[in-house]
């Protein structure tokens, strides 16, 4: 079975703070993202990536960057959390677009509250 | 522009009756969907997926129906049962796209009452 472990199911942070997810899949995909999901707007892509060193911007990149060291490992990083990025935010992996039908594999989420 | 949007934010059905959700597109270029599931506190899971080159998929008592003329999908849950009350995203990629990736629609809240 696939896993995408996130590192934090719940954080509490302040404004201000820089705030680091992370995100691990065991599964050797290429493909990771992050989507934050809020109520009434669904899940939106904030950032992926398809290769090591690799990102690319989704719908909403503004105020985050991402990492991606090692295949394995999807960094989301907000460097100066504002209240307005309260929300749970989810990782997901996939293989490569050409070789299968798209299934995103998601992580548990995590749930990040900005004071 | 939402290109892929689910026009009910909620459904409530009895058990044991079917739940319809609908889902609609506007880009002629989708050409895969999928429907996920999620429960409070966790990450989306897969439930049944289509191909633009058919028009049902059936897996148990999930059916995905796509009608491209009309640019609508739906799932029907036959019968429902009080576990499957969760959000239903409904999601579309392109195979030509810059990296192919999902769009998801804001999603549909059913709740199964016993």
């Amino acid at each position: 079975d696939v896993k995408v472990t996130q590192s934090s199911r719940y954080l509490v942070k302040r404004t201000g703070e820089k705030v680091f997810l992370e995100c691990v899949q065991d599964m050797d995909h290429e493909n990771m993202f992050w989507y934050r999901q809020d109520p009434g707007l669904g899940l939106r892509l904030i950032y992926f990536s398809y290769d090591v060193k690799m990102k690319e911007k989704g719908d909403i990149p503004e105020g985050y960057s991402v990492s991606r060291e090692k295949k394995e490992r999807f960094s989301l990083i907000l460097e100066s959390a504002s209240t307005n990025q309260t929300s749970m935010y989810l990782c997901a992996s996939s293989l490569l677009w050409g070789s299968n039908t798209g299934e995103l594999f998601f992580g548990e989420g995590s749930r990040l509250t900005v004071l | 522009d939402q290109q892929v949007k689910q026009n009910s934010p909620s459904l409530s059905v009895q058990e044991g009756r079917i739940s319809i959700l609908n889902c609609d597109y506007t880009n002629s270029m989708f050409d895969y969907f999928l429907w996920y599931k999620k429960y409070p506190a966790e990450g989306p899971t897969f439930l049944i997926s289509i191909s633009s080159i058919k028009d049902k998929n059936e897996d148990g008592r999930f059916t995905v129906f796509l009608n491209k003329s009309a640019k609508h999908l739906s799932l029907h849950i036959v019968p429902s049962q009080p576990g499957d009350s969760a959000v239903y995203f409904c999601a579309a990629r392109s195979s030509r796209g810059s990296q192919g990736n999902l769009i998801f629609g804001k999603g549909t809240k059913l709740s199964v009452k016993p």
